[in-house]
This record gives structure tokens, sequence and C-alpha cells, in this order.
């Protein structure tokens, strides 16, 4: 099995600010990485599939990095609406996996 | 729209069974593969199982194979996930979620349907 490894577990920044969120494989996962963003009560959504490519509607700020094993979530500027758990997820091998999740709190 | 509504949860005791229920709508579902993931109270996502578009193909968790069975129904636009042999740990909010253009990128998520697994 492949284990995504999420790091930090909980980063505290103030609006305005960047953030950048890791996530390492076990083992290669090429670039089948995808990044989700998901808010207290709320189903996970979809931010960036492919390590690099943002979903539909996602906005420009964040933007995702890597192949292989390591591989970074990064949002530019946050705004109030980005506090939220960050999940990163393989689907290069079976099972499929999650990290196991990144909380983005306010400072 | 893309709309997925998952049905069928409830309190059921250990070593029962449920069966989850997803109605898909505003696309076509017969061509995309759906999956099913958990997420155990205050706990991250979990994937439970895949069933592709044209059914030749089902993946399982190692936590759930032979207990879980997941199947589709085309002609009605459903994703079933039986559950059996439930154990505690089973509790969580089960997602049901549509695979994008052939792949395992989840990139729409029904609300999630709760089940609970307590004496």
């Amino acid at each position: 099995e492949t284990v995504l490894t999420q790091s930090p577990a909980t980063l505290s920044l103030s609006p305005g600010e960047g953030a950048t969120l890791s996530c390492r494989a076990s083992q290669s996962v090429s670039s089948y990485l995808a990044w989700y963003q998901q808010k207290p009560g709320q189903a996970p959504r979809l931010l960036i599939y492919d390590a690099s490519n943002r979903a539909t509607g996602i906005p420009a700020r964040f933007s995702g990095s890597g192949s292989g094993t390591d591989f970074t979530l990064s949002i530019s500027s946050l705004e109030p609406e980005d506090f939220a758990v960050y999940y990163c997820h393989q689907r290069h091998n079976w099972p499929l996996t999650f990290g196991g999740g990144t909380k983005v709190e306010i400072k | 729209q893309v709309q997925l509504v998952e049905s069928g949860g409830g309190v059921v005791q250990p070593g029962g069974s449920l069966r989850l229920s997803c109605a898909a709508s505003g696309f076509t579902f017969s061509t995309y593969d759906m999956h099913w993931v958990r997420q155990a109270p205050g706990e991250g996502l979990e994937w439970v199982a895949a069933f592709s578009y044209d059914g030749s193909s089902k993946h399982y968790a190692d936590s759930v194979k032979g207990r879980f069975t997941i199947s589709r129904d085309n002609s009605k636009n459903t994703l079933y996930l039986q559950m059996n042999s439930l154990r505690a740990e089973d509790t969580s909010v089960f997602y049901c979620a549509k695979g994008r253009s052939g792949s395992s990128i989840f990139d729409h998520w029904g609300q999630g349907a709760l089940v609970t697994v307590s004496s």
C-alpha cells in the first residue's frame, strides 16, 4: 500500500499569508496525485489533479507541484474561505490512498 | 449539474448488514467509474471501493474486502454498497464519488450518509 504522509499536521496562518503544504509518498506515484479541500460538515472538493492541474472553478491562488514521491500544494494568499483541511490522494497504485490531512487554521 | 445523493445510512448492531445507495444525475452515469469513500468521526478520508463504468473491474480496500460489495445499476443510475459483518470501526460517513474522465480522480462527491455500528 502506498502511504501518503502530509506535513505539517496543522498550519496556523493569517489571511493574506501564503501557505505551503507537503505530501510525501512511500513509493513513486508518478504525477497521479490530487489535492482536496474539506470544510466542516461538507464533502471534500477537488482542487488539483495530476499534481499540477487545477480543477474546474478553482482559483489561481491554488497551485500544485511535484512528481514521484514529493508533492506540494501552495496557496499564494489565503482568503478567509481557504481555512479548511486539505488531503492529498494517489491513484497510481491500488489500493487508492489518502494522506492524513493538513489543517490550515486562522492564527 | 452533477448530483450524487446517498441514502440508506443508519444505526446497525455489530455483525449486522446495511445497503447504501447513491442516486446519480446530471451526467451519463454508465460512462464513469464510481467510488465509495468513508470518513470516521473526526478522522481523515479512507477510500473503500471502486467499480469501473463497464463492470469489468472492482477494487476494495483491505479493511472491507470480503465484507463489503460494490455494485451498480446503470439502468437506474445508481451505485450501491452492500455492507455485511459490520464492526464498530466501520462507523463513518460514507461518500459516493464520481471518477473524472476514466480516472480515479474524485471530481464530484455526494453529501454523505452516516453509518453507525453500535449495540
